[in-house]
């Protein structure tokens, strides 16, 4: 069992700060790494992937990824009240249909 | 969602009764997918399909089937529900035509299961 790990939460920051979610996983062949954003009763979405070590910026988004300690994190800066949200990782192979697997989420609340 | 249409969207049902849940696409994705998504358990893939008539078993697949017999549609198919299976459900495609397109996944609205 792939096993992908977040921490629930619920994590709370106030309007304009840094919101750091985290996220580790088991399986070191991992290649693929991905963030994606559910707000309440709606489906996920893509915002971030990442396939490489370091960092990647996506406007007010940051992933960063290190497979020597198997963990990849999302910054999101000048956090806004529409950032409110449950944010889930998910870890796979570089291609394949089968062996994407997704943390449980963490949920964000930004404070007006 | 990016064409991507799930129903029905919302169904009670009894326990025993089949259910059957439709994907419908107008991506032309080479690659669909089922997932349950639970509170404690995030998203679990049931079944995946790569091509028409090509499917195969992800993690949580018992007391669930599929068909593809066109690109367009995947159907998810309860033989006899069951309230274990009360959650929703997303409906998955995926591109593939890049090397780590296949894992680039778009996400239906879902379709919420109740089984009594």
């Amino acid at each position: 069992q792939k096993e992908v790990e977040q921490n629930s939460g619920p994590l709370s920051v106030p309007e304009g700060a840094i919101a750091s979610l985290n996220c580790t996983y088991s399986d070191r062949g991992s290649q693929s790494f991905f963030w994606y954003r559910q707000y309440s009763g709606k489906s996920p979405e893509l915002i971030m992937s990442i396939y490489s070590n370091g960092d990647k910026e996506d406007g007010r988004f940051t992933a960063q990824l290190n497979k020597a300690s198997q963990y990849v994190s999302l910054l999101i800066r000048d956090s806004q009240p529409s950032d409110s949200a449950t944010y889930l990782c998910a870890v796979g192979l570089i291609t394949g249909a089968n062996n994407l697997f997704f943390g449980t989420g963490t949920r964000l609340t930004v404070i007006p | 969602d990016a064409g991507i249409t799930q129903s029905p969207r919302h169904k009670v049902t009894e326990t025993g009764t089949p259910v059957t849940l439709r994907c419908h696409q107008t991506e032309n994705h080479r690659y669909m997918y089922w997932y349950r998504q639970d509170p404690g358990h995030g998203l679990r893939l049931i079944h995946y399909s790569y091509g028409v008539k090509d499917t195969d078993k992800g993690e949580v697949s018992d007391g669930y089937s599929v068909s593809r017999s066109k690109t367009e549609d995947f159907l998810l198919t309860l033989e006899s529900a069951t309230s274990s299976q009360t959650s929703v459900y997303f409906c998955a495609i995926s591109g593939g035509q890049e090397l780590s397109g296949a894992n680039v996944l778009t996400f239906g609205a879902g379709s919420r299961l109740t089984v009594l």
